[in-house]
């Protein structure tokens, strides 16, 4: 059964450093989407991409966030400078219509430490 | 503002009991509504999902779940857990007209021998 994958599943960094994280979604489906949980939190919505853009974000997907899709197999998530709230873990998910009647398969997640 | 709440954070339960994992949401439009299951180190995968029509909806592995929209609840039953349930269940909702997901906090879900 195809699945969303992501990389790498565990990521340490230093305060103010650049990360990527990369998933890579389901092939036939045109919707991708972020979403992170901060430990002992609830799993909260960033953004949701179609169509090389951003079609929905929340108010967490501030400046330091954004979103490509580099080619046609990867998704990627990057934070420009890392803060210490920004550790949690990183969910990809992918749909192939964005009604919301479609399911979103999610990926394992990226946990994400700042140092 | 939309939320889901999961009261139960974890619950213990021995095998072949029943069990049902609460989950009530609060939205002033209609939603869908959505159980994901997270395997220690794997993905959400979808259980069971309600759109509309009847309200108790099927899922895999034995899962079933009752939407009762008077008490804005969306609960989880299985009649006999296994060993092999033992996970963390999100309850979660879609908005009509976005994209997004709105999900609990989860409820750990130990199954003992």
């Amino acid at each position: 059964e195809p699945e969303v994958t992501q990389t790498p599943s565990h990521q340490v960094t230093q305060m103010g450093q650049e990360v990527i994280l990369r998933c890579v979604p389901i092939s036939n489906h045109l919707y991708f989407y972020w979403y992170r949980q901060i430990l002992g939190q609830k799993v909260e919505f960033l953004v949701s991409f179609y169509n090389n853009e951003i079609s929905e974000k929340s108010e967490i997907f501030d400046d330091q966030f954004s979103v490509e899709r580099p080619d046609g197999s990867n998704f990627t998530l990057k934070i420009r400078s890392t803060k210490l709230e920004d550790s949690a873990m990183y969910f990809c998910a992918s749909s192939y219509s964005p009604t919301n009647a479609d399911t979103q398969y999610f990926g394992p997640g990226t946990r994400l430490t700042v140092l | 503002a939309q939320s889901v709440t999961q009261l139960d954070s974890q619950v213990p339960v021995f095998e072949e009991a029943p069990v049902e994992l609460r989950c009530n949401y609060s939205s002033s439009v209609s939603v869908y509504l959505f159980w994901y299951v997270q395997y220690p180190n794997q993905g959400l995968q979808l259980l069971l999902k309600y759109l509309s029509g009847s309200t108790l909806v099927k899922g895999i592995n034995g899962f079933e779940a009752e939407f009762n929209k008077s008490q804005t609840s969306f609960h989880l039953r299985k009649p006999s857990v296994h060993i092999s349930d033992t996970a963390e269940y999100f309850c979660a909702v879609s908005l009509y007209g976005t994209y997004k997901y709105i999900f609990g906090t989860g409820t750990r879900l130990k199954v003992l021998a």
